[in-house]
């Protein structure tokens, strides 16, 4: 089965750097992609192939990615990116779909 | 602007049925490939199913496959999820998503990731 693994949480003070991982054996072969959600909202993009930032994203979000692991990196993080964050990829034909557990975001 | 409004939730006993619909406005629907993803309570995300934007396509998670059936009218702006035989671990706000649409000159492709969803409906499976 295709999976997607995330770390279920993590903390983090304001002002320092959050990284958030994702790992699949798909992931060398198929891209990533990344969602924020903060409670009761639908979640909305904040990287998309793997390293790409969508417009009206702030530039302290950013993504990386490595063999089967991709990291979004949050640099001078703010109380307001406290949320859940997901990853997501795909089959090859890009209709199967699938989503990491979800990790969430703690600013102390 | 984009839009994309849920409806067709709410309280249903188990093995019943229901019907989920997304009306899209504020772009050509027929472009674009489609989502269903569901949340359940405290949850995280779950793909539900996809349908391609001429509907000549859909695949669907494991866990509604045969149970549910993903649908479009594209005359109509309308994506829609038939749910049957619904169970309790069925609970959820769906959401369904929008496909982002790669261009290159004339030519556009729908692709990952979602650039739009909706805002969701509430989905309660209970006797």
């Amino acid at each position: 089965s295709f999976e997607l693994t995330q770390p279920p949480s993590m903390s983090v003070s304001p002002g320092q750097t959050a990284r958030i991982t994702c790992s699949g054996d798909a992931l060398p072969k198929q891209y990533a992609y990344w969602y924020q959600q903060r409670p009761g909202l639908a979640p909305i993009l904040v990287i998309y192939k793997d390293t790409e930032r969508p417009s009206g994203i702030p530039e302290r979000f950013s993504g990386s990615s490595s063999g089967t692991t991709v990291t979004l990196t949050i640099s001078g993080v703010q109380a307001e990116d406290e949320a859940d964050y997901y990853c997501q990829s795909a089959h090859s034909n890009d209709t199967y779909v699938v989503f990491g557990g979800g990790t969430k975001l703690t600013v102390l | 602007q984009v839009q994309l409004v849920e409806s067709g939730g709410g309280v249903v006993q188990p093995g019943r049925s229901l019907r989920l619909s997304c009306e899209v406005s504020g772009f050509t629907f027929s472009r674009h490939d489609m989502h269903w993803v569901r949340q359940a309570p405290g949850k995280g995300l779950e793909w539900v199913a996809g349908i391609w934007h001429d509907g000549s396509n859909k695949d669907y998670a494991e866990s509604v496959k045969g149970r549910f059936t993903i649908s479009r009218d594209n005359s109509q702006n309308t994506l829609s999820l038939q749910m049957n035989s619904l169970r309790a671990d069925d609970t959820a706000v769906y959401y369904c998503a929008r496909e982002l649409l790669y261009c290159s000159g004339l030519a556009c492709r729908s692709g990952l990731p979602f650039d739009f969803w909706g805002q969701g409906t509430l989905v309660t499976v209970s006797s």
